[in-house]
């Protein structure tokens, strides 16, 4: 089990600038989240994914972001037009309804900057 | 509308002693609720959780405990270790697999 991985660890881009980011859940997990955490605060739901089917997106999802998760396996979160309002730590989760508690296990997280 | 408050920013407890971190909801569809822990720079960690059908739940030195008509839950952590220094976040969701709402989270500090 080598857990959620997310990359880049990092991304520092400028203003108006499109971003992409991506998530490898669990093997096995089929369902995969997408969170948002700035400083002081918890992460807050985006969107998240059964499969390929996106079942539910959070009104913080705004217009300029768009997830997919094509094949039902890893996803992609894209931020087009980045504003300095969007910098925050974007963390991706996994879950497997198999397990009887369906929890969700957290990536590293991708930190981004919008300068 | 915080849906989950941690009110207590910080906690500060000696190695050895008991640490109890609170934790309200306001959302009575709430049905499942856990408890992360989380160090900088890296994800939350899952810690421990709950389902609303029970009032205790316990794993090693962690214990959740659910108070349904309070709409409060409280993660134990007994004895505390200087490790468990992190910040702990309180989620919850109306069933297990769907948007886990957090807390603002609370600051442990373990002292040896």
């Amino acid at each position: 089990d080598t857990g959620v991985s997310q990359d880049p660890r990092h991304k520092i881009t400028k203003r108006g600038q499109n971003v992409t980011f991506r998530c490898d859940p669990i093997s096995e997990h089929n369902r995969l989240y997408w969170y948002r955490q700035t400083l002081g605060q918890g992460p807050e739901f985006l969107t998240y994914f059964q499969n390929e089917a996106q079942l539910e997106k959070s009104r913080l999802l705004s217009d300029r972001f768009s997830a997919e998760r094509p094949k039902g396996s890893f996803s992609t979160l894209e931020i087009q037009r980045t504003e300095q309002g969007d910098s925050a730590m974007y963390l991706c989760a996994s879950s497997s309804p198999a397990e009887s508690t369906d929890t969700q296990y957290f990536g590293p997280g991708t930190r981004l900057t919008v300068l | 509308d915080q849906q989950v408050k941690q009110n207590s920013p910080s906690l500060s407890v000696q190695e050895g002693r008991i640490s109890i971190l609170n934790c309200d909801y306001t959302n009575s569809m709430f049905d499942y609720f856990l408890w992360y822990k989380k160090y900088p720079a890296e994800g939350p960690t899952f810690l421990i959780s709950i389902s609303s059908i029970k009032d205790k739940n316990e794993d090693g030195r962690f214990t959740v405990f659910l108070n349904k008509s309070a709409k409060h839950l409280s993660l134990h952590i007994v004895p505390s270790q200087p490790g468990d220094s992190a910040v702990y976040f309180c989620a919850a969701s109306s069933q297990a697999g769907t948007a886990l709402i957090f807390g603002k989270g609370t600051t442990l500090s373990v002292s040896s």
